[in-house]
């Protein structure tokens, strides 16, 4: 499982409220990913991070934040939670070997927002 | 936009079947492609890793091929086993730490 762990795994909430996910490394991989899961739209790209402080966005990136205060950590904020962000979350990191970069994925986070 | 097809969208063969699935991408400019599986409500697990420079990759009873020029890629599982049954994800990346580009995926089941 490359050591990723996603917290919380399982999260219901109400529109309009805030949520954070957390993705926990436990090495020193510089770039980290969060992207959402949903029938229909496969796997799509929210935000990534390729260092402390430094963030980018993805495909599907509106109505989301990111921060990376730490290596090991990439959270990923709803500022207000709205039913169409109800997803499987997933983090991702890619580790490089050699000439190689694979990623590798966390459990997933299920979020439903009522 | 990259778009990446995966072919069949789902696939049921009886154990012991060699089998062949599919993936196609429209950018052939790809940097490398993962092969990933995914068990209902889990996550994904990275199977077999190709480069771009690379035409294919094993691992036990898979592999993957990549012909770049045509924007496809196989992967070819021998022998199937019950076990085998899940969702089979394609994905390309056309950068060192870009994003990943992922087809739709095929959901796979071998009845024993």
């Amino acid at each position: 499982d490359a050591g990723i762990t996603q917290s919380p795994r399982h999260k219901v909430t109400e529109t309009g409220t805030p949520v954070t996910l957390r993705c926990h490394q436990t090495e020193n991989h510089r770039y980290m990913y969060w992207y959402r899961q949903d029938p229909g739209h496969g796997l799509r790209l929210i935000h990534y991070s390729y260092g402390v402080k430094d963030t980018d966005k993805g495909e599907v990136s509106d109505g989301y934040s990111v921060s990376r205060s730490k290596t090991e950590d990439f959270l990923l904020t709803l500022e207000s939670a709205t039913s169409s962000q109800t997803s499987v979350y997933f983090c991702a990191i890619s580790v490089t070997s050699g000439s190689t970069d694979t990623q590798y994925f966390g459990p997933g986070t299920r979020l439903t927002v009522l | 936009k990259q778009e990446v097809t995966q072919i069949p969208a789902a696939l049921s063969v009886p154990e012991g079947e060699n089998l062949v699935l599919n993936c196609s991408f429209t950018d052939s400019a790809i940097y490398n492609l993962q092969w990933f599986r995914q068990d209902p409500g889990k996550g994904l697990t990275s199977l077999l890793l190709i480069q771009s420079s690379q035409r294919e990759q094993t691992s036990g009873r898979l592999n993957a091929s990549l012909d770049k020029s045509s924007g496809r890629s196989t992967l070819y599982i021998a022998a199937s086993q019950p076990g085998d049954s899940a969702t089979y994800l394609c994905a390309v990346t056309y950068n060192a730490g870009n994003m990943l580009t992922f087809g739709g995926g095929t959901r796979l089941m071998v009845k024993p």
